[in-house]
């Protein structure tokens, strides 16, 4: 039973165009959000998060946006780079921004196109 | 400093036999956690210690699966009898406190055939 789902394992933009990913969650007690970016052969690195009081949260080009009546995120790359190519996760915790079981979708692997 | 160093970074072993994942967090953090990356499953938590003590290890899949952190330096993730379903990427993790601390290692790619 996912309780983070990415329903889109795959995107395709192309430069310098918007990139908009999506994520949905079921569990109410979610109350922190985060977004990473996994290139191939490495581990996943942190991009930006967002807590539950917020519905946004912008750091250059990277903007969260959350619905919480939804149970909806989304990221939003603008302008998309090539360098932005690879897979994105989205997560979610409980624990409100302290420790915690971070629950991961199953990513979406973004290709930006020259 | 250099990051989460996870080893081997490729292990390729026959069914039944005992695999032994190394980790070594980042100095000074004081959590530390195990994921597995699978196609099907995406990145699940197995499980995680803070200073040292198992916190949470409801995510280990079954008894053949053992971790340990016998001290803040390093940690072992063990699978005693591998069976080729046991196959992904199994990825270490350490933080400071608060989520967005989180640094993952390179990962370890499992092939058990």
């Amino acid at each position: 039973d996912q309780q983070v789902k990415q329903n889109s394992p795959s995107l395709s933009v192309q430069e310098g165009r918007i990139s908009i990913l999506n994520c949905d969650y079921t569990n109410s007690m979610f109350d922190y959000f985060l977004w990473y970016k996994k290139y191939p052969a490495e581990g996943p690195t942190f991009l930006i998060s967002i807590s539950s009081i917020k519905d946004k949260n912008e750091d250059g080009r990277f903007t969260v946006f959350l619905n919480k009546s939804a149970k909806h995120l989304s990221l939003h790359i603008v302008p998309s780079q090539p360098g932005d190519s690879a897979v994105y996760f989205c997560a979610a915790s409980a624990g409100g921004g302290s420790q915690g079981n971070l629950i991961f979708g199953k990513g979406t692997k973004l290709s930006v196109k020259p | 400093d250099a990051g989460v160093i996870q080893s081997p970074r490729h292990e390729v072993t026959e069914m039944g036999q005992e695999v032994t994942l190394r980790c070594k967090p980042i100095s000074g953090h004081n959590s530390l956690f195990w994921y597995r990356q699978t196609m099907m499953r995406g990145l699940e938590l197995l499980i995680y210690f803070n200073n040292n003590v198992p916190i949470d290890d409801s995510g280990m899949p079954e008894d053949r699966f053992s971790a340990k952190m016998p001290n803040a330096s390093f940690s072992t993730l063990k699978i005693q009898p591998s069976e080729p379903r046991d196959s992904a990427v199994y990825f270490c993790a350490s933080s400071l406190g608060g989520l967005d601390g989180y640094t993952f290692g390179s990962g370890t790619r499992l092939t058990v055939v």
